[in-house]
């Protein structure tokens, strides 16, 4: 398996800009999850998708972030408009449980910098 | 609530040398699941082991060990002979209670190995 697959890598936009991250999950992980990673707040979940619904998005800082999962191979994260505190390390991770019984395998991240 | 804390922020250590990173988690649940991921300069989350708070079993994979102990709510994790490979950022994490999903990171340990 490829592992779960986050594109892009690096993105760098101009303030305003609408950002969007892409997510594809392991095959068969009923679980996903949006993590962002700052210096200042280290690592936190953003919102938790179980079989394509949202559970919980307690984390998603405001209204300008919302996020999608329109199949169970796909799931988007969207910043709109974009604004420099919004600059991070964004992690998509999947997990075949919804316990989290099971380790949830993350993708390689995408680093969003926003000038 | 839960808490993970990783004293540690920086760790470094001449190769081949022995090399303990400290986890210590605050609960009220009885049941938790515990995690170590690395780091890697290249930015992504590699899992290394998960643990259920039911087994207290120490494990061992190569130079890796972990030593969890409930008494004093640590779970800490020891690499033996280090070598340069093994300079990463390592975080400790949390899920607690039955049924729950939501990773509570430590803020990381940042270890470097001096060739």
């Amino acid at each position: 398996d490829a592992g779960v697959i986050q594109s892009p890598r690096h993105e760098v936009t101009e303030m305003g800009q609408e950002v969007t991250l892409r997510c594809k999950p392991i095959s068969g992980h009923n679980s996903l999850f949006w993590y962002r990673q700052t210096m200042m707040r280290g690592l936190e979940l953003l919102i938790y998708f179980n079989n394509n619904v949202p559970i919980d998005d307690s984390g998603m800082p405001e209204d300008r972030f919302s996020a999608k999962m329109p199949n169970a191979s796909f799931s988007t994260l969207k910043i709109q408009p974009s604004e420099p505190r919004d600059s991070a390390v964004y992690f998509c991770a999947s997990s075949g449980d919804r316990a989290m019984n099971t380790e949830a395998f993350f993708g390689q991240g995408t680093r969003l910098t926003v000038v | 609530a839960q808490k993970v804390t990783q004293a540690q922020t920086e760790i470094s250590v001449v190769e081949k040398e022995d090399v303990t990173l400290d986890c210590v988690y605050e609960t009220r649940d009885t049941t938790y699941y515990l995690f170590w991921y690395k780091q890697p300069p290249s930015g992504e989350l590699v899992f290394l082991i998960r643990r259920n708070s039911f087994d207290e079993q120490n494990e061992i994979s190569g130079r890796y060990s972990w030593n969890f102990q409930k008494s004093t709510s640590s779970f800490n994790f020891t690499i033996t002979a280090s070598q340069v490979v093994d300079s990463a950022v390592y975080f400790c994490a949390l899920v607690s209670g039955a049924g729950s999903y939501q990773l509570t990171f430590g803020k990381g340990t940042k270890l470097s190995v001096i060739p």
